[in-house]
């Protein structure tokens, strides 16, 4: 069966750090990749999607930057973390339908 | 493009009350329908889905869904909530070819009172 890895679970970075946040997927290849946001009270808020590796597509102008250096890894970055940042991130992988990860708490202070 | 529009922020209801979660859509393309449930601090598990077919589709938990093309819904129902169902309820839609982005709703949270 398939499953999805998300972490950390729960981040807290000042203004201005830097960040990193990985995700990957078991049993299953060439899925597509998505990284979402989770603002408080907003809903879901597409930022990036692969449909392979080294191939992203942004959603959203912003200081954040995605990766896929594998085909079962998708990595989110910001070389400078600004409060909006602060939120719930979560992965997710469709073949047909869409799976989540369980999502990465960040805050930043 | 497709749009979601879930209707409701918050519904509140007693325990073993029938609920119904609104979720419209507007699409130019055929669609494939969604609902996922989320859990504090936690991913969304998908509920269940319309893809084609049958339009009334069901959970294994008791929820159902009806795909109306004509009114462009795809409301939420239970004949008799529990204090379990307490969650946010998030309605999503995806053009049925040529697109890999799905579009979600602002999402509903469902608290079931005792």
């Amino acid at each position: 069966s398939q499953t999805i890895h998300q972490w950390p679970a729960t981040l807290v970075q000042p203004v201005g750090s830097p960040l990193s946040l990985e995700c990957t997927v078991e049993g299953t290849s060439n899925p597509n990749l998505y990284w979402y946001r989770q603002a408080a009270g907003r809903g879901l808020q597409l930022l990036f999607y692969s449909v392979g590796i080294g191939q992203i597509s942004s959603e959203v102008p912003q200081n954040l930057s995605a990766s896929r250096p594998q085909d079962r890894q998708f990595i989110l970055s910001s070389k400078k973390l600004l409060l909006s940042d602060s939120g719930f991130y979560l992965c997710a992988w469709t073949k047909g339908e869409q799976y989540f990860g369980p999502g990465t708490r960040l805050t930043v202070t | 493009a497709q749009s979601v529009t879930q209707l409701d922020s918050q519904v509140p209801v007693f325990e073993e009350a029938p609920v119904e979660l609104r979720c419209n859509y507007s699409s130019s393309v055929s669609v494939y329908l969604f609902w996922y449930v989320q859990y504090p601090n936690q991913g969304l598990q998908l509920l269940l889905k319309y893809l084609s077919g049958s339009t009334l589709v069901e959970s294994i938990n008791g929820f159902e869904a009806e795909f109306n093309k004509s009114q462009t819904s795809f409301h939420l129902r239970k004949p008799s909530v529990h204090i379990s169902d307490t969650a946010e309820y998030f309605c999503a839609v995806r053009g049925a070819s040529g697109t890999y982005k799905y579009i979600f709703g602002t999402g509903t949270r469902l608290k079931v009172l005792a």
